[in-house]
């Protein structure tokens, strides 16, 4: 069974430094792998996704993230934050093969301040 | 109007209440999900829809019942809800076949308050 791992709970930086979100994935199987963000009182938007070729995908509002297939990770980065960008962000994976659900990992807060 | 629709925003409902959450989609998607999503907790996927067939229940308890009457509307009714239960109730939608490459579009979500 597939699972998703987000290693960090809130991570809180300032603005303009850069941030990384971590997510690792567990399936036996190939996956592809999706970023979606929540802004406060919103549902979830779709930030990126990795289908194939090129590890390194880029996403919405200045995000990429790297897909590492020997450490089953899918980390998202942002090289300069601002304050906009305060939210959770999630990992999801989806099972090439089969299935149509999504599923997601447990989210992360992401704080910017001044 | 465009995208998924979810309604109502809040709802505060005592535990012996019936009350149902509604989904409507305006992408011409032909599936559709319900999530529940708690605190610190994994998105739960509760019901899922594929053509207006349910596909998908993963032991959802049976105080909540889900009906999909057409490819459109989504809908989750609710009877005798725990404090527990207390949640924002995310809707999605997809093409069939579609989601593993395009992934879902959400509703803004029902927050729900059991008191």
């Amino acid at each position: 069974a597939q699972s998703v791992t987000q290693l960090d709970s809130q991570v809180p930086v300032f603005e303009e430094a850069p941030v990384e979100l971590r997510c690792n994935y567990s399936s036996s199987v190939s996956v592809y792998l999706f970023w979606y963000v929540q802004y406060p009182n919103q549902g979830l938007q779709l930030l990126l996704k990795y289908l194939s070729g090129s590890t390194l995908v880029k996403g919405i509002n200045g995000f990429e993230a790297e897909f590492n297939k020997s450490q089953t990770s899918f980390h998202l980065r942002k090289p300069s934050v601002h304050i906009s960008d305060t939210a959770e962000y999630f990992c999801a994976v989806s099972d090439r093969q089969a299935g149509t659900a999504l599923i997601f990992g447990k989210g992360t807060t992401l704080s910017v301040s001044s | 109007e465009t995208g998924v629709t979810q309604t109502p925003r809040h709802l505060v409902m005592g535990m012996t209440n019936k009350k149902s959450l509604k989904c409507e989609q305006h992408l011409g998607h032909n599936a559709m999900y319900w999530y529940k999503q708690s605190a610190k907790k994994p998105l739960e996927l509760m019901f899922v829809y594929s053509l207006e067939e349910r596909v998908e229940n993963n032991s959802v308890p049976s105080r909540f019942s889900p009906e999909c009457p057409n490819s459109s509307h989504l809908f989750l009714h609710l009877h005798t809800l725990q404090p527990e239960d207390s949640a924002l109730y995310l809707c999605a939608s997809s093409q069939v076949g579609d989601a593993r490459l395009y992934g879902y579009t959400f509703g803004s979500g029902t927050r729900l308050t059991v008191v």
